[in-house]
C-alpha cells in the first residue's frame, strides 16, 4: 500500500490568483492522477502525471489552466491557476503501480471568493 | 471514455438491513473495484474484482463482477451506522491506462 498525503488540506482565495497543491506518497509509485471532486459527487479526472515528462489531460481540462509537475516517483503538484469561483472544489491526488489499485490522498478543498 | 451508471444515488436504511448498490456499463472493464469516502477524507479501495462472474467477501460487503465484465454489484447484510459513506465504483479502461468512476451511492444507516 502507499500513503498519500496533500497540502494545503483546504484554503480560500481570491479570483484571479493561483494555487499549488502538493501530492507526497511514502513510496516510489508507478502512476499519479489528480481528480476533482464537488462533495458528495463522483471523481473527475483531470490529468496523469507523468514523470519527466508533460502531464496528459483529459477532455475540458488544459495545461495552462492546470499545469502539472511531477519531478519524481514520489511527488506531484498541481496548479490551479487564475481562479474563478467555479474552480471551488475538492481536488484528489491518487498513486499506484497500476490503475486498479489506486491509493488517495485526503484532498484539498479549495474555495474561490 | 467509458462510463459506468451507479444506482441509486442516495440511500437511507435503518440499522439491521439489507442493501445492494449497482455498477452498470455497456463497456468491458478489465478490472472493477469499489471504494468508500467518508466526508474530509480520500476514496478508500475496498475491493478488486477482475475475472467476469467473481464474487469476493469481506465481513458483511459482498462484491460481484457480472460474467462479461460490464457490470458489478455491492452487497451488504445487516448494515451498521459505521457503513455510511459514499460508496465509489470505478473500472479500469480496457486501455489499462486510468479508471472511470461510477457517480456515487452515498449512503445512510440509521441506528
Amino acid at each position: 500500500s502507499a500513503v498519500i498525503s496533500q497540502k494545503p488540506s483546504r484554503d480560500i482565495c481570491q479570483r484571479g490568483t493561483s494555487l499549488t497543491i502538493q501530492c507526497q506518497v511514502d513510496s516510489q509509485v508507478t502512476m499519479m492522477f489528480w481528480y476533482r471532486q464537488q462533495p458528495g459527487q463522483s471523481l473527475t479526472l483531470i490529468a496523469t502525471a507523468n514523470q519527466g515528462s508533460e502531464a496528459t489531460y483529459e477532455s475540458g481540462f488544459v495545461i495552462d489552466k492546470f499545469p502539472i509537475s511531477r519531478p519524481n516517483l514520489t511527488f506531484s503538484t498541481l496548479t490551479v491557476s487564475n481562479m474563478s469561483p467555479e474552480d471551488s472544489s475538492i481536488y484528489l491526488c491518487s498513486g499506484g503501480h497500476v490503475p486498479e489499485t489506486q491509493y488517495f490522498g485526503p484532498g484539498t478543498r479549495l474555495l474561490v471568493l | 471514455t467509458q462510463l459506468l451508471e451507479q444506482s441509486p444515488q442516495f440511500l437511507s436504511i435503518q440499522e439491521g438491513e439489507n442493501l445492494t448498490v449497482y455498477c452498470n456499463s455497456s463497456s468491458v472493464f478489465s478490472s472493477l473495484q469499489w471504494y468508500r469516502q467518508e466526508p474530509g477524507e480520500g476514496p478508500v479501495l475496498l475491493v478488486t474484482v477482475v475475472t467476469g462472474g467473481e464474487v469476493k467477501k469481506l465481513k458483511r460487503l459482498t462484491f460481484q463482477f457480472g460474467d462479461a465484465r460490464k457490470d458489478s454489484s455491492l452487497h451488504i447484510t445487516a448494515a451498521q451506522p459505521g457503513d455510511t459513506g459514499l460508496y465509489l465504483c470505478a473500472g479500469e479502461e480496457t486501455s489499462g491506462s486510468r479508471l472511470t468512476f461510477g457517480e456515487g451511492t452515498q449512503l445512510t444507516v440509521n441506528p
